[in-house]
């Protein structure tokens, strides 16, 4: 059984840029959940995709963005990226959007 | 006040000993609990969920729940060195869109 698998697994960026990073979900989970971790502290919930449907989003403003595709991987999209966005960026797969989350590895997002 | 509260650490056990984690939470919707561990550069693992009142055991684990006092703890028996790492703990409410809520973790260190 495949786990959850991130990429890219590193990136440096500069402030202004786009990213989009990516997500497989465990086979046979239909729930993604996007999370932010900044350095010393918990994971920050961003949004949540259910059946490629946002079920649920953080505090985050709207330049954070996402998708689910049919097959229940995911995208996370930042526009304009700011100092603050440099974290690990972590997804999370579920078998349904009530179901216990597993992580992915993440990535770990640098903005110079 | 912040909606899950870890005590930092680092909460230093000697090598064989019982570590003992605490968490509190503010909302009381909240359903389902849960304990993650995240060694240092890595993501996080799931290592108990709990939703009922009462204790839960899984080999050296256990978490116990008490929804009347908003208060989760896990217990880590026979501590070894692998132990060593920061225990995130996690809450999820129905209410709140199914996301998790992360406390801020407690480092713990096994000393041989």
């Amino acid at each position: 059984e495949t786990g959850v698998t991130q990429s890219p697994t590193h990136l440096i960026k500069t402030r202004g840029q786009q990213v989009t990073l990516r997500c497989s979900s465990q086979s046979g989970h239909n729930t993604v959940s996007w999370y932010q971790q900044a350095l010393g502290q918990g994971p920050q919930f961003i949004f949540q995709y259910y059946r490629e449907e946002e079920n649920g989003r953080g505090n985050f403003p709207p330049r954070f963005s996402g998708l689910q595709f049919p097959n229940y991987s995911s995208e996370l999209n930042v526009n304009a990226l700011e100092l603050d966005d440099s974290a690990l960026y972590l997804c999370a797969s579920s078998q349904d959007s009530n179901q216990p989350q597993h992580f992915g590895d993440g990535t770990r997002l640098s903005i110079l | 006040q912040k909606e899950v509260e870890q005590n930092s650490g680092p909460l230093s056990v000697p090598e064989g000993a019982i570590a003992s984690l605490n968490c509190t939470y503010s909302d009381r919707g909240s359903q389902s609990f849960f304990w993650y561990r995240q060694y240092s550069g890595k993501s996080p693992e799931l290592i108990m969920f709990i939703y009922s009142n009462g204790d839960k055991e899984d080999g050296r684990f256990t978490a116990q729940l008490n929804k009347a006092s908003q208060y989760v703890s896990l217990l880590i028996r026979d501590s070894q060195p692998s132990d060593s790492a920061t225990y995130l703990c996690a809450v999820r409410s129905q209410a709140a869109g199914n996301k998790l809520t992360f406390g801020g973790g407690t480092r713990v260190l096994v000393k041989p």
